[in-house]
């Protein structure tokens, strides 16, 4: 079993649909990661959050610490948002970027 | 540099060649890592500097894996005797300090060994 899993694994959506992606993790953490990696781009660090939630345009990130989960939530979504989202995590307490990746999740969001 | 800048952005080699990847990480950026990413697989952690010392090099596959940073700044990935399975696209990223802060990714070298 992978220490960081996400859900789903592919995800189409309508435009303008609200949109849920979600991260499991079994270790614990000092800080969480959402990136995003567009087909044959880099990799862009949206959020790191290690209590709480933010917020970033349309974009929003929580975290229960307790319950060792994370969502990444895109509000109105748009086709420009369509990439792979990532959840990784900073292992232990003070850890570095040392990060362990969970597997991706692809979005598809149509016109 | 405005950002993280990696060279070359790709590289075919035969099996067994040597081959050589550089970073070039965020001016001020103490610490560096390098990932490798397989086809359709998630990044993995190779090796992480803090400054001009490797802090942890337990990602890094075998001895045919080395990296360098000799002044802090720019990083080497070193690869010797190439093989096929070594084919990736290799991610560097920098952050501010020791903790868990937000990484800034380069582009990545895509490393194909034929």
């Amino acid at each position: 079993k992978n220490e960081v899993e996400q859900s789903p694994q592919n995800l189409t959506a309508q435009e303008g649909e609200f949109i849920t992606i979600n991260c499991s993790y079994s270790v614990g953490i000092s800080a969480l990661h959402w990136l995003q990696q567009h087909p044959g781009g880099g990799i862009v660090s949206l959020f790191m959050l290690s209590s709480g939630k933010k917020k970033h345009g349309r974009l929003i990130a929580t975290i229960n610490i307790q319950e060792k989960h994370s969502s990444l939530h895109i509000t109105a979504s748009h086709p420009r948002d369509s990439a792979v989202y990532i959840c990784a995590v900073s292992r232990g307490r003070g850890a570095t970027n040392k990060l362990i990746f969970g597997t991706g999740t692809l979005l598809a969001v149509q016109p | 540099g405005a950002g993280v800048s990696q060279t070359p952005s790709n590289k075919v080699t035969e099996k067994g060649k040597y081959v050589e990847l550089r970073c070039d990480p965020i001016s001020g950026h103490t610490a560096l890592y390098w990932y490798r990413q397989s086809l359709g697989q998630g990044p993995e952690f190779l090796i992480y500097f803090q400054g001009t010392g490797a802090a942890d090099d337990s990602g890094l596959p075998n001895d045919r894996f080395f990296a360098v940073r000799p002044e802090g700044s720019v990083s080497t990935l070193k690869i010797q005797r190439t093989e096929r399975g070594d084919s990736a696209v290799y991610l560097c990223a920098s952050s501010w300090g020791s903790g868990a802060n937000v990484l800034t990714f380069g582009a990545g070298s895509r490393l194909t060994v034929l």
